[in-house]
């Protein structure tokens, strides 16, 4: 079935500092891919998202590209900030009518001033 | 902006107890899911609802769980005789309206911690 494989954690980063956090997708349709983020204490929020391959999500700062022919989205970001350390859960959508999301296990960044 | 509120923020309860988790999904969307997190581990997938009815489950969503929407803005998930490996985050999700369009980004509750002791 589909899947998703982030990259494991934790990733520790000073401010400023340049970011990527590394996913890949096994899916048998076109999946829609996206970011979401979990600060601490808080719930799942959508980041960014990219529908089709070649697409390019992007939202405070962070960027992430739909890659068909490596099958990945990996979240970049040219200059992290202490607010930025969060659970980030990378995730498809299988493409069915009722956009049931498959997670990756996240990967929880730190970063420190 | 509207949210998804999920209560109670965190639920004990005893082992073979039921619980019920309660959310209140965005007003005017029509497709509601719930997932769960074990500590640690990704966030699955447990069922997806729509049209008083569910839509589609995942092999974790046995006979012990179920879904109701009892009004017209609740939307709960029972666990009828807890374990101990029910004890995870459960997240709300409602999707816009119109239809649950793969590339709609779900929006989430702020997830309920279920402890069973």
């Amino acid at each position: 079935g589909d899947s998703v494989t982030q990259m494991e954690g934790p990733v520790t980063l000073s401010e400023e500092a340049f970011l990527t956090i590394n996913c890949t997708y096994t899916a048998t349709g076109y999946p829609s891919l996206f970011w979401y983020v979990q600060y601490p204490g808080e719930g799942l929020q959508l980041l960014l998202k990219a529908t089709k391959a070649d697409d390019k999500g992007s939202n405070k700062g962070f960027e992430a590209t739909y890659r068909k022919e490596t099958t990945s989205f990996h979240l970049e970001k040219g200059s992290v900030q202490v607010s930025d350390s969060a659970v980030y859960f990378c995730a498809l959508s299988d493409g069915g009518s009722q956009g049931n999301l498959i997670f990756g296990k996240g990967t929880k960044l730190s970063v420190k001033p | 902006e509207p949210e998804v509120t999920q209560t109670p923020s965190h639920q004990v309860t005893q082992m073979g107890q039921e619980v019920i988790l309660r959310c209140v999904p965005i007003s005017n969307h029509l497709y509601f899911y719930w997932y769960r997190q074990i500590l640690g581990q990704k966030v699955e997938f447990l069922v997806s609802f729509y049209n008083n009815e569910i839509s589609e489950k995942s092999e974790i969503f046995d006979d012990q769980f179920s879904v109701e929407r009892p009004d017209g803005s609740n939307f709960t998930l029972k666990i009828r005789s807890t374990k101990l490996e029910d004890s995870a985050m459960y997240f709300c999700a409602s999707n816009p309206a119109q239809g649950a369009y793969s590339n709609q980004p779900q929006h989430f509750g702020d997830g309920t911690r279920l402890s069973i002791l």
